[in-house]
């Protein structure tokens, strides 16, 4: 059974830029959730999509946004990109979602803003 | 809010020792615990999760106990191996509604020598 696949694996980009990442879940899941991790502010929870609408979101600016689709791959994009946004990009997704529910990863996009 | 505490690492243990690495919690409902492991250029993988109190959770040797009396999830394991030497976190999902969104700890390193 195929993980949850992240592209690209790594992107470059400068500062005012912006970018989409795409993230494909497990058959069947249903439930595709984002998370940014940093050395400074370890794992943070970005927003969380189930059926085409963003069920949960995080304490996040504007400019980070997603959106799923039919076949519940999603993406995300990040407009006028900024140094601070240099991270690793997880995914994660599980059947339904729900608390009780573990959440499957990729190996995550790591995203360099010069 | 919610929130997850772990140890500081890195934690440096011999082959064979016992390892313990300490998650205390605070979380306004009745929360799911989750161990995960990162190795080095991966995402997140779950290592052994529990949904009530008392529960056990265990995997490939590893163990936790969900303690609601003293809000904690510590993980153990018996006897380590040089391949567990990786990053650690605890997380945690309320069940307030069908949304998934884990807040995570800051990550416990464990590096296992020969």
């Amino acid at each position: 059974k195929a993980g949850v696949t992240q592209t690209p694996r790594y992107l470059i980009k400068t500062r005012g830029q912006q970018v989409t990442l795409s993230c494909s879940p497990i058959s069947g899941h249903r439930s595709v959730s984002w998370y940014q991790q940093t050395p400074g502010q370890g794992l943070q929870f970005l927003f969380e999509y189930f059926s085409e609408t963003q069920r949960n979101k995080g304490n996040f600016p504007g400019r980070f946004s997603g959106r799923q689709f039919s076949n519940s791959r999603s993406e995300m994009n990040v407009s006028t990109l900024e140094l601070g946004d240099s991270a690793l990009y997880l995914c994660a997704s599980s059947r339904e979602g729900g608390s009780n529910q573990p959440q499957h990863f990729g190996d995550g996009t790591r995203l360099s803003i010069l | 809010g919610n929130s997850v505490t772990q140890m500081e690492g890195p934690v440096t243990l011999s082959e064979e020792a016992f390892l313990t690495i300490n998650c205390t919690y605070t979380a306004t409902g009745y929360p799911s615990l989750f161990w995960y492991v990162q190795y080095p250029g991966e995402g997140l993988q779950l290592l052994l999760k529990a949904t009530k109190a008392d529960d056990k959770g265990s995997n490939k040797g590893f163990e936790a106990t969900y303690r609601k009396e003293t809000t904690s999830f510590h993980l153990e394991k018996g006897s380590v191996q040089v391949s567990d030497s990786a990053v650690y976190f605890c997380a945690l999902s309320v069940a307030t509604s069908t949304a998934s969104k884990l807040t995570f700890g800051t990550g416990t390193r464990l590096q296992v020598t020969l």
